[in-house]
């Protein structure tokens, strides 16, 4: 399973847009690329997914590049709120689907 | 539409004891996992299920975790004796579709 690697942490301001990118260089032709928040004291929660291209929805948007070798979770306008621990993940079909949480990226909304 | 339920959310207990932690996942969901996630870090895979079968156990301490998911819908994972590592959040999620789990709250661990 394609293993995943993004920052550690970011900081933004409150109503910037924050972008953040996910490598995963050895995703396969069957791989899904999906995004979790996760809060303190809370379950992972589904952002939104892709394959390729450009997937937008009420929360955030997805880009992913033709090569799939990355891919980067755009978050318009954060809010306070937003603070949260971000999981890249890239999901695999193996007969109910696979998938490998890495360390995620801690976001920092600042007022 | 009602969420995954775990219970207890929190439970302190001394190395060697055991300790059980149930599930409910939402209703018509096939998948159920269990993860434990330490602290700062991120959710490892413990168990997969479909249906009342297992389909990924690789990471499951097998010598003192067990899981069980009786009629392809409630589970109980189990830790008999416990250490002082596993102190951990245990999150049980599930899904319907190929990608999207939804998770339940979490079951806090403290191990003295």
């Amino acid at each position: 399973l394609a293993k995943t690697t993004q920052p550690i942490s970011m900081d933004s301001y409150e109503g910037q847009e924050v972008n953040i990118t996910c490598s995963h260089n050895n995703i396969a032709t069957n791989d899904y690329i999906t995004w979790y928040q996760q809060f303190p004291s809370q379950g992972p929660r589904f952002i939104i997914q892709g394959y390729k291209t450009k997937v937008t929805n009420e929360v955030a948007s997805l880009f992913i590049p033709a090569d799939r070798k990355s891919s980067t979770l755009s978050l318009p306008r954060v809010s306070l709120s937003d603070t949260a621990v971000y999981y890249c993940l890239v999901a695999r079909n193996t007969g109910g689907f696979k998938t490998i949480f890495g360390a995620g990226t801690r976001l920092f909304v600042k007022a | 539409e009602a969420g995954v339920a775990q219970s207890p959310r929190y439970k302190i207990i001394e190395k060697r004891q055991s300790v059980a932690f149930w599930c409910n996942p939402i209703s018509g969901h096939a998948t159920l996992y269990w993860y434990q996630q330490i602290l700062g870090q991120g959710p490892k895979l413990l168990i997969q299920f479909q249906n009342n079968g297992v389909v990924d156990d690789s990471q499951l301490p097998k010598d003192r975790f067990s899981a069980e998911r009786l009629k392809g819908v409630d589970s109980t994972l189990k830790i008999q004796p416990a250490k002082l590592e596993d102190s951990a959040v245990y999150l049980c999620a599930s899904s319907l579709g190929p990608v999207t789990q939804y998770f339940g709250p979490g079951t806090r661990l403290l191990v003295l």
